[in-house]
């Protein structure tokens, strides 16, 4: 099976632009959840997506959205950029049922964001 | 709320020698997951073990395996006979349950520099 895949791979963008990063899971995984990774803080939770909706979130303000497709596949935007939001934004997917083998996440190689 | 320590933010080994990586959490919880997960300089977080809360036995995987301490809230991994390809950085991570129902979430520790020297 083909692992998880995340596109672009890297990013530069300028404050107050907004930025859409896709994320594919892997071939039967219906749980998609994000996560930004900065050197400072490690890695934050953003929010999770099973079966097109959203079933759990993080600490992140609105500017930070997503959406999740029939497919699985998986979006997420970044509205009005600021400065902070430089990052490495990690995908994971998951079969999203119970159980810790249902449960493991897979990450895909990260989208690196840098806001100038 | 729930917190992962990793109280050691670098380490170094020798190739074929054993190291032990420290993580301790705080949870009130009686049922979940933890995991240890590596990143290696290429950036691609790879899952390492997975160990249930209810399991008493010690999660292996090959080369690696867990000590798990339920009452002492510890996870340590333990790596043997390390190999230049374990040179990344260790992520031990927490699954926690919120409310009822399928939500979970991963709490992730700092992470600790693992690099196997020559």
């Amino acid at each position: 099976k083909a692992g998880v895949t995340q596109t672009p791979r890297y990013l530069i963008k300028t404050r107050g632009q907004q930025v859409t990063l896709s994320c594919s899971p892997i071939s039967g995984h219906r749980s998609v959840s994000w996560y930004q990774q900065t050197p400072g803080q490690g890695l934050q939770f953003l929010f999770e997506y099973f079966s097109e909706t959203q079933r759990n979130k993080g600490n992140f303000p609105g500017r930070f959205s997503g959406r999740q497709f029939s497919n699985s596949r998986s979006e997420m935007n970044v509205s009005t950029l600021e400065l902070g939001d430089s990052a490495l934004y990690l995908c994971a997917s998951s079969l999203g049922g119970t159980g810790g083998f249902q449960e493991t996440q897979y990450f895909g190689p990260g989208t690196r964001l840098l806001v100038l | 709320a729930q917190t992962v320590t990793q109280s050691q933010p670098e380490m170094s080994v020798q190739e074929a020698e054993t190291v032990t990586l420290s993580c301790t959490y705080d949870t009130s919880e009686s049922n979940y997951y933890l995991f240890w997960y590596k990143q290696p300089p290429s950036r691609q977080m790879i899952l390492v073990i997975r160990q249930e809360a209810y399991k008493q036995q010690n999660a292996t995987e090959n080369r690696f395996s867990v000590n798990f301490q339920k009452a002492a809230k510890s996870f340590s991994l333990k790596i043997s006979d390390s190999q230049l390809g374990d040179t990344a950085m260790y992520f031990c991570a927490f699954m926690k349950v919120i409310g009822a129902g399928n939500n979970r979430k991963l709490i992730w520790g700092l992470g600790t520099s693992l690099a196997v020297n020559p």
